[in-house]
């Protein structure tokens, strides 16, 4: 069966600082990723998806970057973080084309930044 | 562009009460539709989905049917409990077999079941 996992769950980050988030899939080959972001109490806002190694698309100007260095790892990073950049990130995936994509969500990291 | 509207929360309901979330799209074709469960301090987790028009998607006593006359996708629940309280999100995803395609979600309905 297909997992997903990301870390950290939660950070606590000086504005100013680096950002490294993580995110692995197990149990599937070559699925779209995405990273998303939710901020306390508001829906959720798609930051970055990718179809495939090195590929990134980015869905809205920011801080932030994304990279997948490998097929099933989705990578989230911030050279300096601003204090909007708090929040609770949500890395998912779902299988390439098709109709009826289920997009499955990893536990969440919460980052704020101070 | 592809759009997914929700009814605006918090919603607070006693236990055993209806409850209706709803729903509406706006998207070309026929797309897919789901709705998805936030427990508190956690992802989100699938609850149900639909993938063409008169399908109803159902789990956990929540049900939801596609209407494409009315482009909607409302969650009902005849009874609920205390523990359906969390944030339910509905969501759309293009038809199609685009290798761009993306899933929109609504805002979110936050949900609270009083005892």
């Amino acid at each position: 069966s297909q997992t997903i996992h990301q870390w950290p769950a939660t950070l606590v980050q000086p504005v100013g600082s680096p950002l490294s988030l993580e995110c692995t899939v197990e149990g599937t080959s070559n699925p779209n990723l995405y990273w998303y972001r939710q901020a306390a109490g508001r829906g959720l806002q798609l930051l970055f998806y990718s179809v495939g190694i090195g590929q990134i698309s980015s869905e809205v100007p920011q801080n932030l970057s994304a990279s997948r260095p490998q097929d099933r790892q989705f990578i989230l990073s911030s050279k300096k973080l601003l204090l909007s950049d708090s929040g609770f990130y949500l890395c998912a995936w779902s299988v390439q084309a098709g109709s009826g994509n289920t997009i499955y969500f990893g536990e969440g990291s919460w980052l704020t930044v101070v | 562009g592809n759009s997914v509207t929700q009814m605006e929360g918090p919603v607070t309901l006693s236990e055993e009460a209806f409850l209706t979330i709803n729903c509406t799209y706006t998207a070309t074709g026929y797309p897919s539709l789901f709705w998805y469960v936030q427990y508190p301090g956690e992802g989100l987790q699938l609850l149900l989905k639909a993938t063409k028009a008169d399908d109803k998607g159902s789990n956990k006593g929540f049900e939801a049917t596609y209407r494409k006359e009315t482009t909607s996708f409302h969650l009902e629940k005849g009874s609920v409990q205390v523990s359906d309280s969390a944030v339910y999100f509905c969501a759309l995803s293009g038809n199609g077999y685009s290798s761009a395609s993306k899933i929109i979600f609504g805002s979110g309905t936050r949900l609270s079941i009083r005892p």
